[in-house]
This record gives structure tokens, C-alpha cells and sequence, in this order.
């Protein structure tokens, strides 16, 4: 099944402007992560984030997680052509030693 | 480079064969997980192995086999291809972990399989 949902599923904003994405999922968890791929290539992760925290940032990334509304965001500033891929989160629900994938949410930098 | 090797790239076969995908985890790395992705899809857990046995499995087919071995590389084996198994297939591994929190995964680039 299915835990987290990303939204939405395509984002298209010109290079320069901020980009959100968010995830949404349904049990609690442990920590909750965020991916990226770029097109045919391997996923390469971009932030962990632990079940008791609320914020977390690298470099241009920001990873929000709030618990209650069992929800995340990854925000991208100041986007650049190099960021266009598409991104997961996944959720470590602490069940069968796996990670829960969501769908993805595609995102085309315009230049 | 995730320090994750996936042997072959690319591969085209025929429905009915029988292939053999090969995973070398980083070094250090005990965890072994293998993924399918097909065409703008999201990602499919098989299965994981955890210093050679078998810790958690997904909707890894019947025709789908895998194991690890002593030196920690895996090898995925699909058997009876059909067209619908055409897709990437990603191994990924983790850092050994206490109990069943899964962490960060390092994946390899992928092998493509193309049935036809």
C-alpha cells in the first residue's frame, strides 16, 4: 500500500522562483525522506527527517514535518535549471524494515 | 556516485528468458534493497537482505528471485520474462542499523531491461 502521497504531481515554474512539494502519508512514523531523480537515473537522497523534528534545511532545501497533519513539504529556493527532476518522499514507518514510497512529484525548471 | 555498482546497464531480452541482475552495496553496507521502477512510475519494493538473509519482502513476483551473498554483492533473477517486466531496476543499501529504522539508502544507476 501506498503511504505517502506527493503533491502535486507536476510542478512547472520558471528558474529563479521557489518550488514546494509536499508529501502526505497516514501512519505515524519514524523519520520521513526526501529523494531526488534526475530522468533514467538512480535516486539520490536529499534530507532525513526524525519523527521529533520540525525543520530541517541544506543549502537550498527545506524539509517542514508536522506530525499531526501527518504531512511534509520540501521547498527548493531559488530554483536552477539543474533542478528539474523528480522527487519522492519516503516513509519509515518502522514496519517490515522498508521504506513507504509515494508516487513522485515532477518538476521542470524553465529557464 | 553513490558508491552502489549495478551490473548490467542496459539489457534486451526476450519474453520467456531469464535474466540475472548484479548489485555490489557500498562498502561497509549490509543492507541490500531491490526496487522496480517502470516507465514514469513510482518506485516498487521487491525485496531487502540483510547480511545474507532475507529481512523483508514486497510484491516481488514468484517468477523473481534473489539472494546475497557472503561478500554482500546481490543478484536479482527474473525468470519467464514478459513484456510487462520491461523497467529499471534499482538495488540500493544502508548503512547497518540497530533495530528496524530504516535510514538514508544509496542507490546504483539502475539496470534497464527491455523485453521483447
Amino acid at each position: 500500500s501506498q503511504q505517502g502521497e506527493e503533491d502535486p504531481q507536476a510542478l512547472s515554474i520558471q528558474e529563479g522562483e521557489n518550488a514546494t512539494m509536499n508529501c502526505s502519508y497516514k501512519t505515524s512514523i519514524n523519520n520521513l525522506q526526501w529523494y531526488r531523480q534526475n530522468s533514467g537515473r538512480g535516486l539520490v537522497h536529499l534530507i532525513l527527517i526524525r519523527s521529533n523534528e520540525r525543520e530541517k534545511h541544506s543549502g537550498r532545501l527545506r524539509v517542514t514535518l508536522d506530525t499531526s497533519k501527518k504531512s511534509s513539504s520540501l521547498l527548493i529556493t531559488a530554483s536552477r535549471a539543474a533542478d528539474t527532476a523528480s522527487y519522492f518522499c519516503a516513509t519509515d514507518a518502522g514496519s517490515n524494515y522498508q521504506l513507504i514510497w509515494g508516487a513522485g512529484t515532477k518538476l521542470i525548471i524553465k529557464p | 556516485d553513490s558508491g552502489v555498482t549495478q551490473t548490467p546497464k542496459h539489457l534486451i531480452t526476450a519474453t520467456g528468458q531469464r535474466v540475472t541482475l548484479r548489485c555490489s552495496p557500498r562498502s561497509g553496507d549490509l543492507s541490500v534493497y531491490w526496487y522496480q521502477q517502470s516507465l514514469d512510475q513510482g518506485l516498487q519494493f521487491l525485496i531487502q537482505y540483510y547480511n545474507g538473509e532475507e529481512r523483508a519482502k514486497g510484491n516481488i513476483l514468484e517468477r523473481f528471485s534473489a539472494q546475497q551473498f557472503p561478500d554482500l554483492h546481490s543478484e536479482l533473477n527474473l525468470s519467464s520474462l514478459e513484456l510487462g517486466d520491461s523497467a529499471l531496476y534499482f538495488c540500493a543499501s544502508s548503512v547497518p542499523r540497530q533495530g528496524p529504522n530504516t535510514g538514508e539508502l544509496f542507490f546504483g544507476e539502475g539496470s534497464r531491461l527491455t523485453v521483447l
